[in-house]
């Protein structure tokens, strides 16, 4: 079963402007992650997030996790075309297992048109 | 140093045929995973590696699925008597050993395996 919830499914948006994209999720977590992909590629990951981090920044992107509403969000400023892509959610859940099973969301499609 | 090998890149396979799937993952990375992507669909878990074995095989959808990995290394995912749900993206990623926090995955670019 997925644990996050992209939203939204899709997202058209012009080049220069800002992409923001929700993820939910159900349990408790160690970290979440936010990964890319382009079309008939594999994931590549973009940003970690710790449960006792509010806010993350790499470049372009802002990534916040707010666990008492166990959402997350991911902005990418000035988006470019070479933006377009997918971007899934993950969730490391906080199991008492040794290791946390990494649960993907079902992602968001990202079109920036120049 | 090379990303994560997988082949085939695609597979095209009959009903009922039995397929195999190869995950060559970064070298010194004891941890590896296979996830299911439907089309349009986010990522469903399959089986997770740490060095050759499995602690965790929830995610395998029937007793057809079965998976091994040998020297810490290159993995092999088998479906046998495939069926016609099977069809999906069958990705492979890898990380280095879980100590004291999550490591990001490293994914392979899949097999696209359609069953007719």
């Amino acid at each position: 079963s997925q644990q996050g919830e992209e939203d939204p499914q899709a997202l058209s948006i012009q080049e220069g402007e800002n992409a923001t994209m929700n993820c939910s999720y159900k349990t408790s977590i160690n970290n979440l992650q936010w990964y890319r992909q382009n079309s008939g590629r594999g994931l590549v990951h973009l940003i970690l997030i710790r449960s006792n981090e509010r806010e993350k920044h790499s470049g372009r992107l802002r990534v916040t996790l707010d666990t008492s509403k166990k959402s997350s969000s991911l902005l990418i400023t000035a988006s470019r075309a070479a933006d377009t892509a997918s971007y899934f959610c993950a969730t490391d859940e906080r199991t008492t297992d040794s290791w946390g099973k990494l649960q993907f969301g079902a992602g968001t499609q990202v079109v920036v048109t120049p | 140093g090379a990303g994560v090998s997988q082949s085939p890149s695609n597979k095209v396979t009959e009903k009922g045929k039995d397929v195999e799937l190869r995950c060559d993952p970064i070298s010194g990375h004891t941890a590896l995973y296979w996830y299911r992507q439907s089309l349009g669909q986010g990522l469903e878990f399959l089986i997770y590696f740490q060095g050759n074995s499995a602690p965790d095989k929830s995610g395998l959808p029937s007793d057809r699925f079965s998976a091994e990995r040998t020297g810490g290394s290159v993995s092999t995912l088998t479906i046998q008597r495939t069926q016609q749900e099977d069809s999906a993206v069958y990705l492979c990623a890898s990380s280095q050993s879980r100590t004291g926090g999550f490591l990001p995955l490293h994914f392979g670019n899949g097999t696209r395996l359609t069953v007719t």
